[in-house]
């Protein structure tokens, strides 16, 4: 059981680049999640999807889309990358909106 | 912003010993959860106290809640160098909103 598999886990653009970072979770969960994690600033959430066909900014949007492909992807994409960007990002997954989040392993982005 | 903001923001201990952290938060909530970060890997799930909940056990874990100082705190007893990682407290709102993280405190277990 794979659980949240995020792609790729590292990543190196320069400024004005864009990417896709990819999430997968095969737990049936209905919402999920982008993260990003700075160091001293903890996870800041970027995105969600609440269920299937939803998208919702989160507190951090800006620079950033979203993509909620079918249940079981949510992918997220920055269009002209800029080195505030430089973060790693974690995907999660849950059933409910305010229930255990599972997380995946981080994709670690440098914006040169 | 954030919600929860965990205290102490660094923590080292002996292996043996006991390790509190605690967490704070400003809005009414209807849980709260623990979640520990190993060093370059994702968040793992801990546990999690409804707000109906005053105290809470798993394994070496305790956890407390305290809605009327919005606080919680996260005992691990005899702490093991396994144990070394960041632990965060997210808040499940009342008003159906994503969980809310805390900035974590970073704990080191010696050997």
């Amino acid at each position: 059981n794979a659980g949240v598999t995020q792609t790729p886990k590292f990543q190196v653009l320069k400024t004005g680049q864009s990417m896709t970072l990819q999430c997968a979770q095969d737990m049936n969960h209905n919402s999920m999640y982008w993260y990003r994690q700075d160091p001293g600033m903890g996870l800041r959430l970027i995105y969600y999807s609440a269920s299937e066909g939803t998208t919702d900014k989160g507190e951090v949007p800006n620079g950033y889309n979203v993509s909620r492909l079918n249940k079981r992807e949510f992918s997220l994409r920055l269009e002209s990358a800029a080195p505030s960007q430089t973060s790693v990002y974690f995907c999660a997954s849950g059933q409910g909106i305010t229930g255990e989040l599972f997380f995946g392993e981080g994709s670690r982005l440098t914006v040169l | 912003s954030q919600q929860g903001e965990e205290d102490p923001q660094a923590l080292s201990i002996q292996e043996g010993e006991n390790a509190t952290m605690n967490c704070s938060y400003k809005t009414s909530i209807n849980n709260l959860q623990w979640y520990r970060q190993n060093s370059g890997r994702g968040l793992v799930h801990l546990i999690l106290i409804r707000s109906n909940e005053r105290e809470k056990h798993s394994g070496r874990l305790r956890v407390t809640l305290d809605t009327s100082k919005k606080s919680s705190s996260l005992l691990i007893t005899a702490s093991r160098a396994a144990d070394t990682a960041s632990y965060f407290c997210a808040t499940g709102n009342s008003g159906n909103t994503p969980l809310v993280f805390g900035k974590g405190t970073r704990l080191s277990v010696i050997a």
